[in-house]
């Protein structure tokens, strides 16, 4: 069955440094979304991938999704407390109309 | 602010008792999901309606029940759960950006 693997499982960073979290799937997807899940919360849709090599922005966050579309990665610029979470990809590929979670990365950002 | 909304919030049960979680959402979507999610886990799929009619059920021991009773509603029947069960349980739906999912608070249940 189709897997989708992501890393790192944890991050640790200082406030105001980089964060990437990549995620490679087994097959070809025909989408890729992001969420992400604060601390106690729920996951929270943030973008969907569809195209080969697209690359989406949001203020400090950076969606890429690969030229074969079997990997991902999200680049967070300059994170800060609010970033804090744990951030997972859902790819579905085209033998399946529900989308696989990967295991998620959790950010821990330091004051 | 979420356009799917979960009750109860907080669900403790004994191993004997028979309980329900709920789901509403009015954003119109016709594909509704039950997820299970333990700590540092990602959602773990249970069941899956399309058009009110059950379309996915992920192997999910029986004493797990869904039901639809219509285009906003769904609902978990819960009886004779495990302390293994307890877990955070997440409904979700879509239906306007494909495969995109919109995901309800959740309720988190303990059983003793």
């Amino acid at each position: 069955g189709q897997q989708v693997m992501q890393i790192p499982q944890y991050q640790h960073v200082q406030e105001g440094e980089d964060f990437t979290t990549y995620c490679n799937s087994s097959t070809t997807l025909s989408n890729i979304q992001w969420y992400k899940q604060r601390p106690g919360g729920h996951p929270v849709f943030l973008i969907q991938l569809v195209k080969s090599g697209e690359v989406k922005k949001q203020k400090r966050l950076t969606f890429q999704f690969g030229e074969a579309k079997k990997n991902s990665s999200l680049h967070i610029t300059a994170t800060q407390t609010t970033d804090v979470g744990t951030y997972f990809c859902a790819g579905r590929s085209g033998g399946s109309y529900i989308p696989t979670f990967g295991r998620g990365t959790s950010l821990i950002v330091h004051p | 602010d979420t356009e799917v909304t979960q009750t109860p919030k907080h669900l403790v049960m004994g191993m004997t008792n028979k309980k329900s979680l709920k789901c509403e959402q009015h954003m119109g979507h016709r594909a509704m999901y039950w997820y299970k999610q333990k700590a540092k886990k990602p959602p773990e799929l249970m069941f899956v309606y399309s058009y009110e009619k059950l379309s996915i059920n992920e192997s999910v021991p029986s004493r797990f029940s869904p039901e639809c009773p219509n285009s906003s509603l769904l609902n978990l029947h819960l009886h004779a759960l495990q302390p293994e069960d307890s877990a955070l349980y997440l409904c979700a739906t879509a239906g306007g950006i494909p495969d995109t999912q919109y995901f309800g608070p959740g309720t988190r249940l303990t059983v003793l």
